[in-house]
């Protein structure tokens, strides 16, 4: 079983819509949580860290459900500029773990 | 913020021969860095863990005599690709952790170089 598990996608959305995925996680040792986006053929970029009690940044909102051990993210309102790969990201004994990362296309 | 830079950006070679993959920290010190490789459509995964002074930790299943790692400075770390085949062609990303971190979060932020393709014909 692969550590860290997310939908690949593509969700394909128009602007304006919410789109949310989660990933899972296997490792219930697993200590932080992060969401990187990645751009075609770039270096992924720390997008948000998740805490236990959710937070918000902007238009993205991260939940982390420990006892199920998953993440989601939510965008409102997706720009033309959200489409990206989003990579769901867990450390775990300071070392990152990578999902294959959800894929969003958001249209005109 | 944080810039880590790597060089060359991209690279192509001959089979056989091996390629230096150079990863700096440019406003910050690191006395970790990390390589990754990145497959099409894969998930970034951890090749090893690159400690100032110290010799890198490799991950299992990676080869440590092909995959050579120096983390000369608390500013640079460097990957070689010893004697490079078609199949080590990828995308190879390094990162660093920053010294003197404090929160939590921070401590577990990794800052990423823009990446290096690598194309072994």
């Amino acid at each position: 079983r692969k550590e860290v598990e997310q939908d690949p996608g593509p969700f394909n959305v128009p602007e304006g819509a919410t789109v949310a995925f989660n990933c899972t996680y296997s490792n219930s040792a697993s200590q932080s949580f992060f969401w990187y986006r990645q751009d075609c053929r770039k270096e992924p970029k720390l997008l948000m860290s998740v805490y236990s009690s959710g937070n918000e940044d902007g238009r993205f909102t991260a939940q982390l459900n420990r006892a199920s051990q998953y993440i989601s993210l939510l965008i409102r309102d997706s720009k033309l500029s959200d489409s990206a790969t989003y990579l769901c990201v867990v450390t775990t004994d300071y070392k990152l773990s990578f999902g294959a990362g959800t894929t969003v296309t958001v249209r005109a | 913020g944080a810039v880590v830079s790597q060089h060359p950006s991209w690279v192509i070679c001959k089979s056989g021969t091996s390629v230096k993959i150079e990863c700096r920290s440019l406003d910050f010190q690191a006395t970790t860095m990390f390589w990754y490789r990145q497959f099409p459509k894969q998930s970034l995964m951890l090749m090893a863990t690159s400690n100032e002074g110290s010799k890198a930790t490799y991950e299992q299943g990676v080869e440590k005599d092909k995959f050579l790692i120096n983390h000369a400075s608390l500013t640079l770390s460097t990957l070689t690709v010893t004697s490079a085949h078609p199949e080590d062609s990828s995308f190879y990303i390094c990162s660093a952790k920053r010294i003197g971190q404090g929160s939590f979060s921070s401590t577990d932020t990794q800052y990423f170089g823009p990446g290096t393709r690598l194309t072994v014909l």
